[in-house]
């Protein structure tokens, strides 16, 4: 079952504007990442933000997260044509770990971004 | 350095035969993971192994096996296909385990598809 839900699930925006993409979340987790795919093949990992921080940034990406409302947020300046990509938000789900394993990342349905020239 | 690779990149079968995908890893990354990725969604995780151990295992069916060898490359063995098994399979390597807040690195995928 898939935890994240990405919102919007398409987001069309003029190049130069911010784009922003929301996640929310069922379960407590240890991270939250984000990851970009082009033209359906390989995730690019883009920012990991744990649960003890509240906003971090990379570049032109910023992203928010708040385990209270169970949702996080990613911020694009300055968008630019090279940005049309699905970007997903992914979870860790659990808080802690009891050093038997891991499982793996939950992702979400992920938001179709283009980005008009 | 060489990221994650994939082989096949694209692969036809037929409804119950059986097929096997493999995964180098980035060097010096001791986890592999796979994932499905049915078209419009989000890749779904399929298994987790660490140190040529599985430590994590997804909601699929026992038709689905995988395996990491001492070098780190892993196989994902699929049983028995189904039409429901088309879909992109994508390998992904870490350092270590998820466990330690670890980012994934992906392989472009094998294209799967089942007649």
């Amino acid at each position: 079952s898939q935890q994240g839900e990405e919102d919007p699930q398409a987001l069309s925006i003029q190049e130069g504007e911010n784009a922003t993409m929301n996640c929310s979340y069922k379960t407590s987790i240890n991270n939250l990442q984000w990851y970009r795919q082009n033209s359906g093949r390989g995730l690019v990992h883009l920012i990991l933000i744990r649960s003890n921080e509240r906003e971090k940034h990379s570049g032109r990406l910023r992203v928010t997260l708040d385990t209270s409302k169970k949702s996080s947020s990613l911020l694009i300046t300055a968008s630019r044509a090279a940005d049309t990509a699905s970007y997903f938000c992914a979870t860790d789900p659990r808080e802690t770990y009891s050093g038997g394993g891991a499982d793996g990342l939950t992702f979400g349905k992920g938001t179709h971004l283009i980005i008009q020239p | 350095d060489a990221g994650v690779t994939q082989s096949p990149t694209h692969l036809i079968k037929t409804r119950g035969q059986h097929v096997t995908l493999r995964c180098s890893p980035i060097s010096g990354h001791k986890s592999v993971s796979w994932y499905q990725q049915v078209l419009g969604q989000g890749p779904q995780f399929i298994f987790q192994y660490y140190e040529k151990e599985e430590r994590g295992r997804g909601n699929f069916p026992d038709r689905f096996s995988a395996r990491q060898f001492p070098n780190y490359s892993s196989e994902l063995n699929v049983n028995a296909l189904l039409l429901g098994d088309s879909a992109l399979y994508l390998c992904a390597s870490s350092r270590q385990s998820l466990a330690t807040n670890e980012k994934l690195f992906f392989g472009s995928g094998t294209q799967l598809s089942v007649l």
